[in-house]
């Protein structure tokens, strides 16, 4: 069963503006991650947030976490038409660190129009 | 450093033909997983290993089997492919976790590029 949900399912936008993504999970987490896949290719790490923090920033990617309502987001800022990818959130499944094992959501595909 | 590399990159299969998808991982990660990606469902673990020698059962396992020989090679095989089985497979590695570094969460996995299989 999905354990993260992403929304909206797909978002499309011109470059310069910025795109937001939203997750939401059922189980309590330590961790959460942000992924991205560009068409054609695996999964490419973007950022982990842990449980205790509320906020984390890389580069033009900010991701909050709000366990209170099991949801995260991300933003990308300044978006370009590199970014055009599908991104995914990945939590661990109930219970901890299983082995190293996550959960994906379905993905939310972004198109940047240049 | 290749990272995470998946032979084949594309196959088609009749129905009822084997196959197996080799993954192999340059990073000396202890866990390997295979998922299958089908749209609309996102990313579902078919199987997992934590070590050579060993695999376990993911969300899907059926249909699928797995073996773990050599640390750094992960096999996915089809015995008797369906058309349900149609679908594009990629397989992950990621560090075994101490239980220090489990609590710090660091189970990041590093994906290969995919294998796109088609069962007639």
């Amino acid at each position: 069963s999905q354990q993260g949900e992403e929304d909206p399912q797909a978002l499309s936008i011109q470059e310069g503006e910025n795109a937001t993504m939203n997750c939401s999970y059922k189980t309590s987490i330590n961790n959460l991650q942000w992924y991205r896949q560009n068409s054609g290719r695996g999964l490419v790490h973007l950022i982990l947030i842990r449980s205790n923090e509320r906020e984390k920033h890389s580069g033009r990617l900010r991701v909050t976490l709000d366990t209170s309502k099991k949801s995260s987001s991300l933003l990308i800022t300044a978006s370009r038409a590199a970014d055009t990818a599908s991104y995914f959130c990945a939590t661990p499944p109930p219970g901890g660190t299983s082995y190293g094992k996550l959960t994906f959501g379905q993905g939310t595909i972004l198109t940047v129009h240049p | 450093n290749a990272g995470v590399t998946q032979t084949p990159k594309f196959r088609v299969l009749k129905t009822g033909q084997s196959m197996t998808l080799l993954c192999a991982q340059d990073m000396n990660h202890e866990y390997m997983y295979w998922y299958r990606q089908d749209p609309g469902m996102g990313l579902r673990l078919i199987h997992y290993s934590v070590g050579e020698g060993t695999t376990a059962k993911g969300e899907v396992p059926d249909g699928y089997n797995v073996s773990r020989l050599k640390k750094q090679n992960f096999l996915l095989g089809l015995e008797s492919a369906a058309p349900s089985q149609t679908s594009v497979y990629f397989c992950a590695s990621s560090y075994q976790l101490g239980q220090a570094a489990r609590r710090l969460a660091k189970n990041i996995q590093y994906f290969g590029a995919g294998t796109r299989l088609s069962v007639l």
